[in-house]
């Protein structure tokens, strides 16, 4: 079962804003991750943030973590067309599997 | 550099019909190797996954299975394909040394059951 649900299911910005989706998670988890996933294509890693840490950077990606609510946040700052796609949180527990919720689709207006 | 292969891209099938799907990862050893299925529109469900050779975890009940011949090849199959079986197919490894719970996927395969 799908344990993290992303919050828009769709997002449609113009280029140059920022972007931020919400990711929600049932239960206690060792690190939180995101992807994205380009219309047709497999998913690629954008960042890993372990359950110890509360904000992460990676470019124009900034991914915070907070475990007394069981959320993250992923943020991409002055968004560009090809940033347009699917984003996924994973969660990930010490058990080799991640649990992928249904993502949100973003799309960057030129 | 790691990579991984996924063959074919795209699979027309009729109900009822077999089915092999593979996947193969170059540049490393003894990976975790998984299968996900990817409905339109929706999330990943992982339906098996594998930590050695001729270690497999089914995480779906369903007419699907999954094995391992050798360290790198992992093979989905089926020997009667339902029309809820269409989907895309995406393998994954992990277990790099540096990021160990970072997952790395396949171009994936769009697989249409008629």
């Amino acid at each position: 079962s799908q344990q993290g649900e992303e919050d828009p299911q769709a997002l449609s910005i113009q280029e140059g804003e920022n972007a931020t989706m919400n990711c929600s998670y049932k239960t206690s988890i060792n690190n939180l991750q995101w992807y994205r996933q380009n219309s047709g294509r497999g998913l690629v890693h954008l960042i890993l943030i372990r359950s110890n840490e509360r904000e992460k950077h990676s470019g124009r990606l900034r991914v915070t973590l907070d475990t007394s609510k069981k959320s993250s946040s992923l943020l991409i700052t002055a968004s560009r067309a090809a940033d347009t796609a699917s984003y996924f949180c994973a969660t990930g527990l010490n058990d080799y599997k991640l649990s992928f919720g249904a993502g949100t689709t973003v799309t960057v207006r030129a | 550099s790691q990579t991984i292969h996924q063959w074919p891209a795209t699979l027309v099938q009729p109900v009822g019909s077999p089915l092999s799907l593979e996947c193969t990862v170059e540049g490393t050893s003894n990976p975790n190797l998984y299968w996900y299925r990817q409905a339109a529109g929706r999330g990943l469900q992982l339906l098996f996954y594998s930590v050695g050779i001729g270690q497999i975890s089914s995480e779906v009940p369903q007419n699907l299975s999954a094995s391992r011949p050798q360290d790198r090849q992992f093979i989905l199959s089926s020997k009667k394909l339902l029309l809820s079986d269409s989907g895309f197919y995406l393998c994954a490894w992990s277990g790099d040394g540096a990021t160990p719970d970072t997952q790395y996927f396949g171009p994936g395969t769009r697989l249409t059951v008629l």
